[in-house]
C-alpha cells in the first residue's frame, strides 16, 4: 500500500511564508491532495494537483510535485495565523482508497 | 450538493461498555465510505472502508466493527469499549474512481 510521510511541525511567523513537504510510494496515484485540519473538525480538502502536473497554483497556495522524487510540497504564501492548523497530504494509490500521511502542525506566530 | 453528517460530535463511555457511531452521506449514490481514527497528536489511520452494501473491508484488526445497511449510512461499533479507542473518530466518503475523501465533523470519543 501507499506510504506517506510528513514532518510532523513547522513555525513560521506571521507574513513569512510556509513550505510543507510530503514524500510518497506510490507512484499510480492521479491525484494527489492537500487537506486541512483545524482544531477539534474534520478535514477539509484545501487543494489537489493531478499527477500529470508539476505546479499548481490556487491564490495564496502553490503545489509542487515531483514525481521522479516523488515529493509533493505546499507552499503558503504570507501565511497568517488562521493558517494555523494541521495539514495531510494524501494520495489514492492503486486502490482508490485514500491514504493520509501523519499530518504537519502548522503554528504561526506574530 | 453533497453533505455528510457524523453524530454525536462527543461521547464519554466507560470501559466495557457498547459504542455506536453512525454516519450518513447525502446528495450522492453507492459513496465508499470510510471510518478513520485520529489518537492524540497522530495522523489519521484507517479503520474500515466500504465499497457498497453491506461490504466491510477491515485494516487494522481490534475490537471495533463497523457496518453499512444502506448505501449512504456507515455504522461503527463496539460491544465492549477499551481504554485504547479513545480518539477522534472521523467518517468519511468518495466517489468510486476518485479519492478527493470529504469528511464528517468528527466525534471525540473518550472511554474512562
Amino acid at each position: 500500500g501507499e506510504d506517506v510521510e510528513q514532518s510532523l511541525f513547522l513555525s513560521v511567523r506571521e507574513g513569512d511564508s510556509s513550505v510543507i513537504n510530503c514524500t510518497y510510494t506510490d507512484s499510480s496515484s492521479t491525484y494527489l491532495y492537500w487537506y486541512k485540519q483545524e482544531p477539534g473538525a474534520g478535514l477539509q480538502l484545501l487543494t489537489y494537483i493531478f499527477s500529470n502536473m508539476d505546479m499548481k497554483q490556487d491564490q495564496r497556495l502553490t503545489v509542487l510535485l515531483n514525481k521522479k522524487d516523488k515529493h509533493l510540497s505546499l507552499r503558503i504564501a504570507d501565511t497568517q495565523t488562521g493558517d494555523s492548523a494541521i495539514y495531510f497530504c494524501a494520495g489514492g494509490g492503486g486502490s482508490y482508497i485514500p491514504t493520509f500521511g501523519r499530518g504537519t502542525s502548522l503554528i504561526v506566530h506574530p | 450538493s453533497q453533505t455528510i453528517h457524523q453524530w454525536p460530535a462527543t461521547l464519554v463511555q466507560p470501559v466495557g461498555s457498547p459504542l455506536s457511531l453512525e454516519c450518513t452521506v447525502e446528495g450522492t449514490s453507492n459513496p465508499n465510505l470510510y471510518w478513520y481514527r485520529q489518537a492524540a497528536g497522530r495522523g489519521l489511520q484507517l479503520l474500515f472502508y466500504s465499497v457498497g452494501i453491506g461490504q466491510i473491508s477491515s485494516e487494522v484488526p481490534q475490537n471495533l466493527s463497523a457496518s453499512r445497511p444502506q448505501d449512504r449510512q456507515f455504522i461503527l461499533s463496539s460491544k465492549k469499549l477499551l481504554l485504547s479507542d479513545s480518539g477522534f473518530y472521523l467518517c468519511a466518503w468518495s466517489r468510486l474512481q476518485n479519492t478527493e475523501a470529504f469528511f464528517g465533523q468528527g466525534t471525540r470519543l473518550t472511554v474512562v
